[in-house]
This record gives structure tokens, C-alpha cells and sequence, in this order.
């Protein structure tokens, strides 16, 4: 699997946007953009998920660089409800394993 | 909305003992997994079961597991000779066919004593 890279944390104000990036050099074609995160005391939780375009939904934006050695995954504006750890994964096909790193642990402060 | 459900949510055992976690999947999804995750650790993956049969597995996952899916709603991880290592949250998802998300259970908190 390829590997991606992630701040170990990150800080933010209540109600302000948050960009978490992460690194993905050896990424392939074949391989989407993962996030999930893992609220405490909870399983992990999909957030977005991309390929080459920027895509969004109601939690989040994925914004992916042209040449996809990096993503950001965006807050519009954080509440003290997106504390959690963030992980970028990369997967080349649906069905199968999520294979989890370290991730940025988010904290946010009111 | 849909859930997976784990049962239970905390087990205790003894070194040596065999533990069954069962899972509930969201009705209508096809692949199964279960994680792991060690206190203050990254989630592990374990395995991948779909259509009746092991899809995915790793390394973790050796002969002293086993995943089993005796009717249609359960899903379980059986641990048969339990190690103190073995003390983890586990985690059961699924996902539907063709679909990147996977959803993730509560968790059963497992310590072997």
C-alpha cells in the first residue's frame, strides 16, 4: 500500500475553517484518497473519499493537487464535535482493507 | 439511519479462554471487516469476509481466529486460546457492494486477564 504522510496534530479555534494535509508521493493511478476519522471512544467514521477532482459533501471538501502527491481535507468551520483523529488513507479498490496510520489528531479549542 | 451494531460491549476473560464478539451488519451490505485497535495505538486491520468466504487478511489474523457468519444478520470474530495481547478494542464494519465508505461499529472493548 502506498504510504501517505500526516501531521501528528493540529490546532483550531472553534468556528474558524481547518485544513489537515497529508502527503501521498507514491501514489498510483488506481489509488482514491481516503478520509476517515475516529471520534474518542468511537469507531472510525468515512468522511470523503476522492480520485482527481476536489469533491465535497456535508462534513467536509477534499481538495486534491494536480498532481496527486498531496490532499487536503478541509473543515468549513470546525466545532468542538470535530476533535477527533484524521486519516488519510489510499485504496485502490472498494471491498477492500482500510489500512490506517497514525493520523492528525485535530483539537479544537472554543 | 442504519448502524452496525457489537455485542457486547465490553468482554472479560481469562488468558486461554475463548471469546466470540458478534457484530450486526447494516442489512442490505455484502463485505464484512473486523479491526483492531490496542490502547493508545493505530486501528489494525484483521480481515475482510465477503460472499461466505475470507477475502483479505493480515498478519494479525492468524489460526487463533476465526470468522464465521452462521445466519444472515451476525457476523462474528472468535478468538480461540485468548493471549494478554490480544486486549483491544475490536471493531466490525461493512460496507455495500462497490462502495469506498465503510461503516464502522461502537466497538467491543476485549480484556484478557
Amino acid at each position: 500500500d502506498a504510504k501517505t504522510t500526516q501531521p501528528n496534530s493540529m490546532e483550531s479555534n472553534e468556528e474558524e475553517p481547518v485544513h489537515l494535509p497529508c502527503n501521498h508521493s507514491t501514489i498510483s493511478g488506481t489509488d482514491y484518497i481516503h478520509w476517515y476519522r475516529q471520534l474518542p471512544s468511537q469507531g472510525p467514521e468515512y468522511v470523503i473519499h476522492g480520485l482527481t477532482s476536489n469533491v465535497n459533501n456535508r462534513m467536509a471538501s477534499l481538495a486534491i493537487a494536480e498532481d496527486r502527491k498531496s490532499s487536503t481535507l478541509i473543515l468549513h468551520r470546525a466545532t468542538l464535535r470535530d476533535a477527533a483523529v484524521y486519516y488519510c488513507i489510499l485504496r485502490d479498490n472498494p471491498g477492500t482493507a482500510l489500512i490506517f496510520g497514525k493520523g492528525t489528531t485535530l483539537s479544537v479549542s472554543s | 439511519e442504519p448502524e452496525v451494531t457489537q455485542t457486547p460491549s465490553h468482554q472479560v476473560t481469562q488468558m486461554g479462554q475463548e471469546v466470540i464478539l458478534r457484530c450486526v451488519p447494516i442489512s442490505n451490505h455484502l463485505y464484512f471487516y473486523w479491526y483492531r485497535q490496542i490502547l493508545g495505538q493505530k486501528v489494525e486491520f484483521l480481515v475482510s469476509f465477503y460472499n461466505n468466504e475470507i477475502s483479505e487478511k493480515s498478519e494479525i489474523f492468524d489460526d487463533q481466529f476465526s470468522v464465521e457468519r452462521p445466519d444472515g444478520s451476525n457476523f462474528t470474530l472468535k478468538i480461540r486460546s485468548t493471549k494478554l495481547e490480544d486486549s483491544a478494542m475490536y471493531f466490525c464494519a461493512s460496507s455495500a457492494t462497490l462502495s469506498f465508505e465503510q461503516f464502522f461499529g461502537p466497538g467491543t472493548r476485549l480484556t484478557v486477564l
